[in-house]
């Protein structure tokens, strides 16, 4: 069975920073592209970026509303994928979900940037 | 970047009803969509992708069709079990994109 695990989320201040993980397991993570999306509190979704496979040289793209502030990375041999958040705005409080492509996501986890 | 526009936004319906949902990519993107459902305090689950194919394990009653830049996501007879917000999604070229989302609820 695929799973996706998320955890790192929690209450920051602006300017902080947060490291959330994305713990994969029932697939081959190493082969696998992985995403990020992340979802306001009664908005829509937007995509954060990706990270491709060893195969792929670790390719990474991000949105524009990130670039220069988020990071995502990935340990093959833990099989998870990593985003690091830098310079924190109120306005990056969202649910963040790790997903396989289109057809695997996690259940999510909280991240609140508040003083 | 490649904007998706759904409509409509809001929609009401009875159990039963064919419901449509539309994306239009503002330019074209081939058959790279996907579109989700999503209840609330839920990952979003994937319905159809490469435009028409239907994920496993997803009812018959979903379908989806369209390419370049224009989609729709057809429900046959709407089920009590399918009021969700529904999301297109583009895989064409990035920055991936999301349409709005489209709200069915119960009339």
């Amino acid at each position: 069975e695929v799973q996706l695990v998320e955890s790192g989320g929690g209450l920051v201040q602006p300017g902080g920073s947060l490291k959330l993980s994305c713990a994969a397991s029932g697939f081959t993570f190493s082969g696998s592209a992985m995403h990020w999306v992340r979802q306001a509190s009664g908005k829509g979704l937007e995509w954060v970026g990706r990270i491709r496979s060893k195969a792929n040289s670790y390719a990474t793209a991000y949105a524009a509303s990130v670039k220069g502030r988020f990071t995502i990375s990935r340990d093959d041999s833990k099989n998870t994928a990593y985003l690091q958040m830098n310079s924190l705005k109120t306005e990056d409080t969202a649910v963040y979900y790790c997903t396989r492509g289109v057809d695997y996501w996690g259940q999510g986890t909280l991240v609140t940037v508040s003083s | 970047d490649i904007q998706l526009t759904q409509s409509p936004s809001f929609l009401s319906a009875s159990v039963g009803d064919r419901v449509t949902i539309t994306c239009r990519a503002s330019q074209g993107i081939s058959s790279y969509l996907a579109w989700y459902q999503q209840k609330p305090g839920k990952a979003p689950k994937l319905l159809i992708y490469a435009a028409s194919t239907l994920q496993s394990g997803v009812p018959s009653r979903f379908s989806g069709s369209g390419s370049g830049t224009e989609f729709t996501l057809t429900i046959s007879s709407l089920q009590p079990e399918d009021f969700a917000t529904y999301y297109c999604q583009q895989l064409n070229s990035y920055p991936v994109t999301f349409g709005g989302g489209t709200k069915v609820e119960i009339k």
